[in-house]
């Protein structure tokens, strides 16, 4: 069983909809991250979060570190946004990543 | 500042050859990750370096597998002789330190055959 859980596994959106990842874990973390990745191409790395919310552009991450659980938000969809989310946590004990297996998200014009 | 270069980008070799992957961490970062996914499979860590010391290496999944980072600058992530299973996208992240972001490199695409 993966550390990491991520659903859902599959989306698509018509373009504008607001969309909703989600991730829990189940082992105490320090950090949690939330990277892209586009087809083909490289990671990159949109947030790390250890408490809270963080916004940047139309991107929101949530993370409850009671319910360990975090959300990624994507208002006014567009078809750019398409790419695999993924989501990764950092142990509280070690320096290394557990990675969920992502989430391809396609929006559609 | 150029960020994370691995290279290269993709490789397609026969079983039993031996292949190198290089990475260019962001200058100044002493942390260094291998990570690999297989085809649907997560993300796996493979190991970690601080500097030029391997910190962590409980990821790697064979003798067949060796990672080095002399100097403390670029990795290079060897494998010899390459097997079928190795086929995936090996992705080097680096950091300045666990407090910081992490950055990734586009990852290097392996295709054995």
């Amino acid at each position: 069983k993966n550390e990491v859980e991520q659903s859902p596994q599959n989306l698509t959106a018509q373009e504008g909809e607001f969309i909703t990842i989600n991730c829990s874990y189940s082992v105490g973390i320090s950090a949690l991250h939330w990277l892209q990745q586009h087809p083909g191409g490289g990671i990159v790395s949109l947030f790390m979060l250890s408490s809270g919310k963080k916004k940047h552009g139309r991107l929101i991450a949530t993370i409850n570190i009671q319910e360990k659980h975090s959300s990624l938000h994507i208002t006014a969809s567009h078809p750019r946004d398409s790419a695999v989310y993924i989501c990764a946590v950092r142990l509280h004990a070690g320096n290394q990543f557990y990675f969920g297996t992502g989430t391809s998200l396609t929006v559609i014009p | 500042e150029a960020g994370v270069t691995q290279f290269p980008s993709h490789s397609v070799i026969e079983k039993g050859q031996t292949v190198t992957l290089r990475c260019d961490p962001i200058s100044g970062h002493d942390n260094l990750y291998w990570y690999r996914r297989v085809m649907g499979k997560e993300i796996k860590f493979l190991l970690h370096f601080v500097k030029e010391s391997k910190q962590d290496e409980s990821g790697m999944p064979n003798n067949r597998f060796l990672a080095e980072r002399t100097g403390g600058t670029y990795s290079t992530l060897k494998v010899q002789p390459a097997e079928l299973e190795d086929s995936g996208v090996y992705f080097c992240a680096s950091s300045q330190g666990l407090n910081y972001g992490y950055t990734f490199g586009s990852g290097t695409r392996l295709t054995v055959v």
